[in-house]
């Protein structure tokens, strides 16, 4: 089955500064790469995603790049804000078309004003 | 628009008990996910449901069990508890086989603490 590996485990930046967030995926047919923030007490919410037929996506101050042939994908945060403090978890989405994805294991950020 | 609802919020039980946890599913998703995320943890899947029937399992025992009913709303059922399974259970809904049916939409979910 699929194998996702996040990095790092916790990231601590001051704000305003730039956050990258890296995963790895051992299936290479997996096809879309989702990103979830979660806040303490809730649950995971989408923020964005990649289909393997794109590079890049970006979406105002998140972009998301993917390299199929090496089979890792990024997120990147620019010009952060104590608010985006929470927990980032990756994911690649089952290839056998059920879209049941697995997660990687969440990236603790932590914005200080 | 609603999202998808978990009930309860939070829950106590002692080892050996059994437990149902509740979710209602967004708005025209037909397919509800369940997942155990425990502390410092990504969503481990436990199993799907699609049209009343199990559509895949993760790996979990078969004292994980669920249902789910015409409205889409599902229940997840554990026997026998054990403290490992004390955990955040999150549930997920997707419409499939519309637009949108790669991505999951979370509830807030259910925390249980087995004692």
């Amino acid at each position: 089955g699929e194998n996702v590996e996040q990095h790092p485990s916790t990231l601590s930046v001051q704000e305003g500064d730039s956050a990258v967030i890296k995963c790895t995926y051992s299936d290479s047919a997996s096809n879309y790469f989702p990103w979830y923030k979660q806040e303490l007490g809730k649950g995971p919410q989408l923020i964005i995603d990649i289909r393997s037929n794109v590079g890049e996506k970006k979406d105002q101050r998140i972009a998301v790049t993917l390299n199929k042939t090496a089979k890792h994908f990024s997120l990147h945060i620019t010009e952060t804000q104590p608010e985006d403090s929470a927990v980032y978890f990756c994911a690649a989405n089952d290839s056998g078309g059920s879209y049941i994805p697995t997660f990687g294991r969440g990236t603790s950020l932590i914005v200080h004003p | 628009e609603t999202g998808v609802t978990q009930s309860p919020t939070h829950l106590i039980k002692t080892r050996g008990q059994q437990v149902t946890l509740r979710c209602s599913s967004q708005s025209g998703h037909n397919t509800v996910s369940w997942y155990q995320q425990a502390l410092g943890q990504g969503p481990q899947f436990i199993f799907q449901y699609y049209r009343e029937e199990e559509n895949g399992r993760g790996n979990f025992p078969p004292r994980f069990s669920g249902l789910q009913f015409p409205n889409y709303s599902s229940e997840l059922n554990v026997n026998a508890l054990e403290l490992d399974d004390s955990a955040l259970y999150l549930c997920a809904s997707t419409p499939r086989g519309l637009e949108g049916a790669d991505t999951q939409y979370f509830g807030p979910g259910t925390r249980l603490t087995v004692l």
